[in-house]
């Protein structure tokens, strides 16, 4: 069964410092990775997603993630981490069949940025 | 545009009494989701809809809970009875056949049972 694991369940960093979140998933065939994004008292929004193609993807806020099929791993990264960025982060695996299916998500990474 | 638009955006009840939880996906969507949300388990998935129809109902806890979706613009998910263990916060996410994976999520309706 499909499955994805977040290790770190909080993270802090200093402002302007590096920033990775790990992601390891499970699943048969070649994933549909995503990243969310979860701002306190909100829903999630989605940050950036892996089908195909190049291993590194870009995506909104200066975000990148790094799929490593070896790893089972979809890490996500960046470079200067700013206040606002401090939030709960989602990894998840696209479950589908054809264009039908869900995602199953990990259990997140609280992260708490230090000023 | 509008997003996802969930209601209420809180709710405290007391056990054994009905809930019932609404949702208005993005127009266009045929795609809609029920997640559940608690610091136990995380997100959960409990019931997707394709064009107005069940597809996955197997996260649905158990029988008293229910989902419908009678038309492409509204959904509601019941509880009947409500548990104190029903407590959490419930998303409805909707989505398009060409957006797969991306879904867009409502604020969320935080459920509290007495």
């Amino acid at each position: 069964a499909q499955s994805v694991t977040q290790p770190d369940i909080h993270i802090t960093v200093s402002e302007g410092a590096s920033l990775e979140l790990r992601c390891n998933y499970s699943y048969g065939a070649t994933p549909y990775l995503f990243w969310y994004v979860q701002s306190p008292g909100q829903g999630l929004q989605l940050l950036l997603k892996y089908f195909s193609g190049d291993t590194l993807v870009q995506g909104i806020k200066g975000f990148e993630a790094e799929f490593k099929r070896s790893q089972s791993s979809f890490n996500l990264r960046k470079p200067s981490v700013h206040w606002s960025d401090a939030a709960e982060y989602f990894c998840a695996v696209g479950n589908y069949g054809g264009s039908q299916g869900n995602l199953i998500f990990g259990k997140g990474t609280k992260l708490s940025v230090k000023p | 545009d509008a997003g996802v638009i969930q209601s209420p955006r809180h709710e405290v009840t007391e056990m054994g009494q009905e809930v019932t939880l609404r949702c208005k996906p993005i127009s266009g969507h045929n795609s809609l989701f029920w997640y559940r949300q608690t610091m136990m388990r995380g997100l959960e998935l409990l019931i997707y809809f394709n064009n107005n129809v069940p597809i996955d109902d197997s996260g649905m806890p158990e029988d008293r809970f229910s989902a419908k979706m009678p038309n492409a613009s509204f959904s509601t998910l019941k509880i009947q009875p409500s548990e104190p263990r029903d407590s959490a916060v419930y998303f409805c996410a909707s989505s398009s056949t060409g957006l797969v994976g991306e879904l867009f999520f409502g604020e969320g309706s935080r459920l509290t049972v007495l």
